[in-house]
């Protein structure tokens, strides 16, 4: 089975500076681990995802995550806040055969 | 299209009224997803298709609901004698396949809102 945790349902940063959102997993099985993005009135778009290998993972729009498996966490992060990065973040796991997703974060970005 | 469709893209109906919603998966897409996001919650499983394999039905709340995958590609999820509670965003995604490093593509959605 699998869980997943994101800390903090609102992030508050300014433009600029350092976007850390924070995932925390558990799943019984190696697992696959993505980060989604959701703008208002849309569906989920794909950001970035860790298979195997590298533990450090890019995506699109400037974002990144690490994977690692001793914290069992996989936390997003962005070296500076555009405005257009405010949106609600998703979490998600696969372990088996499911894919389980956080209950999200909503990224604000202060002018 | 190039992406997973889903309509209607909103729908306001009385409480105890039948809807339903449609999704049209990414063509060759054998994997097809229904989830519920309500305000506040994160994405909520409701059912899986996987080819012609028997859905995964374990995430759908109560027998008012149903959904049906016809010939591999559209699918209808279904919500009977509907309640204020069902109302949400009703979230559509297909995959290629099973395999678990194969992320999910997601429609718009659905808004439901029940009167």
């Amino acid at each position: 089975a699998q869980s997943v945790t994101q800390l903090g349902s609102h992030v508050s940063v300014s433009e600029g500076a350092l976007v850390l959102l924070r995932c925390n997993y558990s799943s019984s099985v190696p697992p696959y681990l993505f980060w989604y993005v959701q703008y208002p009135n849309q569906g989920l778009q794909l950001l970035l995802k860790y298979t195997t290998g590298a533990t450090l993972v890019k995506g699109i729009n400037g974002f990144e995550a690490e994977f690692k498996k001793s914290e069992t966490s996989f936390h997003l992060t962005k070296p500076s806040a555009h405005m257009s990065d405010a949106a609600e973040y998703f979490c998600a796991v696969r372990g088996d055969d499911k894919i389980i997703f956080g209950k999200g974060t909503r990224l604000h970005i202060l002018p | 299209g190039a992406g997973v469709s889903q309509s209607p893209s909103n729908k306001v109906t009385e409480k105890g009224k039948d809807v339903e919603l449609r999704c049209d998966p990414i063509s060759g897409h054998t994997a097809l997803y229904w989830y519920r996001q309500s305000l506040g919650q994160g994405l909520e499983f409701l059912i899986y298709f996987q080819g012609n394999s028997a859905p995964d039905k374990s995430g759908l709340p109560s027998d008012r609901f149903s959904a049906e995958r016809t010939g591999g590609s559209v699918s209808t999820l279904t919500i009977q004698r509907t309640q204020q509670e069902d109302s949400a965003v009703y979230l559509c995604a297909s995959s290629l396949a099973r395999g678990g490093n194969q992320p999910q593509h997601f429609g718009d959605g659905t808004r439901l809102s029940i009167l």
